[in-house]
């Protein structure tokens, strides 16, 4: 089943304990990013990957860090997380610019 | 700066209702845009996709419109039904510069009541 897998679902932390998001998907898909969901803001990007070893900033990208080691994973980074990173964080993927995205079904983050 | 706009933030119509959903942005120079539905604790799961060159997508009781010279698309709904409740949104790609730029409204909550 072609999917975009996010681990973990849910997750209470405290700050500056560094967390590591994991997104895969198996659709042999080129371009991925991380968007993060806040109630009033919407979906916002924080960052995204074209292709191997390219990434590039999305609209919020303080405080997160990410890497694009492999085609198909893309671990969203919080070295030093802080309760204003307490969120729904979602996973997206798409073959081509041209085509449609494919999300994850989100990561819950809590920063105590 | 795009800035993409849905009103109403929420929607409460009775079951078997037509019903229309906006979608407006500011930067017409699209490339595509995608209508999405989310469900409570859930992801997001891709409804239509309209590229620019695009007037209408349609599938099963659901039509998308663009009109990319007004800034506007729309999800039209036909014959509603309890299980259409759910929050849509939709994302606008850019069509120059930064594809992957994508910015997304703030959604429609729509429920249908039985």
């Amino acid at each position: 089943e072609a999917q975009v897998t996010q681990n973990p679902r849910y997750l209470i932390t405290v700050t500056g304990k560094k967390l590591t998001v994991t997104c895969s998907q198996n659709m042999n898909h080129e371009y991925m990013s991380w968007y993060r969901q806040d109630p009033g803001l919407g979906l916002r990007q924080i960052y995204y990957s074209m292709n191997v070893e390219v990434t590039d900033k999305g609209d919020v990208p303080e405080g997160y860090k990410v890497s694009r080691k492999e085609k198909r994973n893309f671990p969203l980074i919080l070295e030093s997380p802080s309760p204003n990173q307490t969120s729904l964080y979602f996973c997206a993927s798409s073959p081509a610019p041209g085509q449609g995205m494919f999300f994850g079904e989100g990561s819950r983050l809590t920063v105590l | 700066k795009q800035e993409v706009t849905q009103i109403p933030a929420a929607l409460s119509v009775p079951e078997g209702e037509n019903l229309v959903l906006n979608c407006s942005f500011t930067d017409s120079a699209i490339y595509n845009l995608q209508w999405f539905r989310q469900d409570p604790g859930k992801g997001l799961t891709s409804l239509l996709l309209i590229q620019s060159s695009q007037r209408e997508q349609t599938s099963g009781r659901l039509n998308a419109s663009l009109d990319k010279s007004s800034g506007r698309s729309t999800l039209y709904i036909a014959a509603s039904q309890p299980g259409d409740s759910a929050t849509y949104l939709c994302a606008v790609r850019p069509g120059s510069g930064g594809y992957q730029k994508v910015t997304f409204g703030t959604g429609t909550k729509l429920q249908v009541i039985p």
